[in-house]
């Protein structure tokens, strides 16, 4: 089935520097989704990722699909400690019944230090 | 506009039992779909509802079952609980593409 690998698995920095992560796979996606988990809550959408190339903006956060649609990156700038959380990349495989069945990558913990 | 909401927030079963979890679909959304959430682990998909029908399964035996309404909301059911399905159970509503996430159900099987 599809996977997606996501890197790191966790982040330690401090306030104010600036984030990147990543999400790749072996399958080609439609859409790539960018979400944030607070402990004991549900993933909260950040940003939403449609077209092969497109890069988008939410305030500090940047996200990227990639050209070979096997690929994203999120950047966050300017850390602040409520950026504090799991973030998860999640893919729409292109193939196949594609219903819309989200595939998530296994998350990146970030931990922001004041 | 109301967010997606799940109830209850915490269940504790007893293994063989059978419990059902409920969603709200935000207002306007069509599709819903069930996620398990394992301690330290990324979502997985178990089905997704549209306009009352079963429209896509996961990797997850019968004994997972679901029921979506006219109103576009959803139960998930799960038959004879064994202890591995003591996890965060999350239900999102789309209408097309971007999925919104409930705040989830926190199942535990003793």
């Amino acid at each position: 089935g599809q996977q997606l690998n996501q890197s790191p698995q966790s982040m330690f920095i401090q306030e104010g520097e600036d984030v990147s992560m990543n999400c790749t796979s072996s399958s080609i996606f439609n859409t790539w989704l960018w979400y944030k988990q607070d402990p004991g809550e549900g993933p909260v959408l950040l940003i939403a990722l449609y077209k092969a190339g497109e890069l988008t903006s939410n305030g500090r956060l940047t996200a990227q699909f990639g050209i070979t649609r096997k690929d994203s990156f999120l950047n966050i700038s300017a850390s602040i400690p409520s950026d504090v959380g799991i973030y998860f990349c999640a893919g729409i495989f292109a193939g196949g019944t594609s219903y819309g069945k989200l595939t998530f990558g296994q998350g990146t913990i970030l931990t922001v230090h004041p | 506009e109301t967010g997606v909401t799940q109830s209850p927030t915490h269940l504790i079963k007893t293994r063989g039992q059978q419990v059902t979890l409920r969603c709200s679909s935000q207002s306007g959304h069509n599709t819903v779909s069930w996620y398990q959430q394992a301690l330290g682990q990324g979502p997985q998909f178990i089905f997704q509802y549209y306009r009352e029908e079963e429209n896509g399964r996961g990797n997850f035996p019968p004994r997972f079952s679901g029921l979506q309404f006219p109103n576009y909301s959803s139960e998930l059911n799960v038959n004879a609980l064994e202890l591995d399905d003591s996890a965060l159970y999350l239900c999102a509503s789309s209408l097309e593409g971007e999925q919104y996430f409930g705040p989830g159900t926190r199942l535990t099987v003793t």
